[in-house]
């Protein structure tokens, strides 16, 4: 497994101003994804963050809303930019390490409020 | 269009007893499924996971049945226990570099 830490646990943010959020893995990782959880729904995947080259995004999903940084194997960032009250959500980054069974371990996500 | 499909958002059982959390699916494309448990202010934890070609994997307490002609999987936990109490979210991964497509979770509440 890895032991996945984000910054901040959570926070709450004026409309219209940018939050970075961030996440460290204890190890190198080559797989990061980013997800979103809206009050009583499920996550949702955001983006993969690639290391070296622009992130993958997913429809519904764009870069100048949710611009990501992966400098190296261990470290990325999410910045949700621009923010309106229906970005509130819980925000998650995963790792996938290879496993033939395919499970992510997951950070213990950002909460963020938007006012 | 939801692709991964939990229809019980909550279900109670009393300690002791077998619980079953049921998801469905529409894409025949996803090649494993997966099951994670979240306490409130904590990330999902990985529980179990099953592949497509199998109908049933065990872990402990935790058994995941795959019903590939049906789309549907269901997680049994026997016997049921307080610390069980939490949210469970079922999962579909496509393979590898694919993200992961979570249903909506069904909150299981465990009464002594």
């Amino acid at each position: 497994s890895a032991v996945i830490s984000q910054k901040p646990s959570r926070d709450i943010c004026q409309r219209g101003t940018s939050l970075t959020i961030q996440c460290q893995v204890d190890s190198q990782v080559t797989m990061m994804f980013w997800y979103r959880q809206q009050p009583g729904q499920s996550l949702t995947l955001i983006a993969t963050a690639n290391q070296g080259s622009e992130a993958t995004y997913e429809s519904g999903f764009v870069i100048d809303k949710f611009p990501i940084s992966r400098p190296n194997l261990t470290f990325s960032t999410l910045t949700v930019s621009n923010m309106s009250p229906e970005d509130s959500s819980i925000y998650l980054c995963s790792v996938f390490l290879g496993q033939s069974s395919y499970e992510q371990y997951f950070g213990p996500g950002t909460r963020l409020t938007v006012t | 269009d939801q692709q991964v499909k939990q229809n019980s958002p909550s279900l109670s059982v009393q300690e002791g007893r077998i619980s079953i959390l049921n998801c469905d699916y529409t894409n025949s494309m996803f090649d494993y499924f997966l099951w994670y448990k979240k306490y409130p202010a904590e990330g999902p934890t990985f529980l179990i996971s099953i592949s497509s070609i199998k109908d049933k994997n065990e872990d402990g307490r935790f058994t995941v049945f795959l019903n590939k002609s049906a789309k549907h999987l269901s997680l049994h936990i026997v016997p049921s226990q307080p610390g069980d109490s939490a949210v469970y979210f079922c999962a579909a991964s496509g393979g590898g570099a694919d993200g992961l497509t979570f249903g909506k979770g069904t909150h299981l509440i465990i009464q002594p």
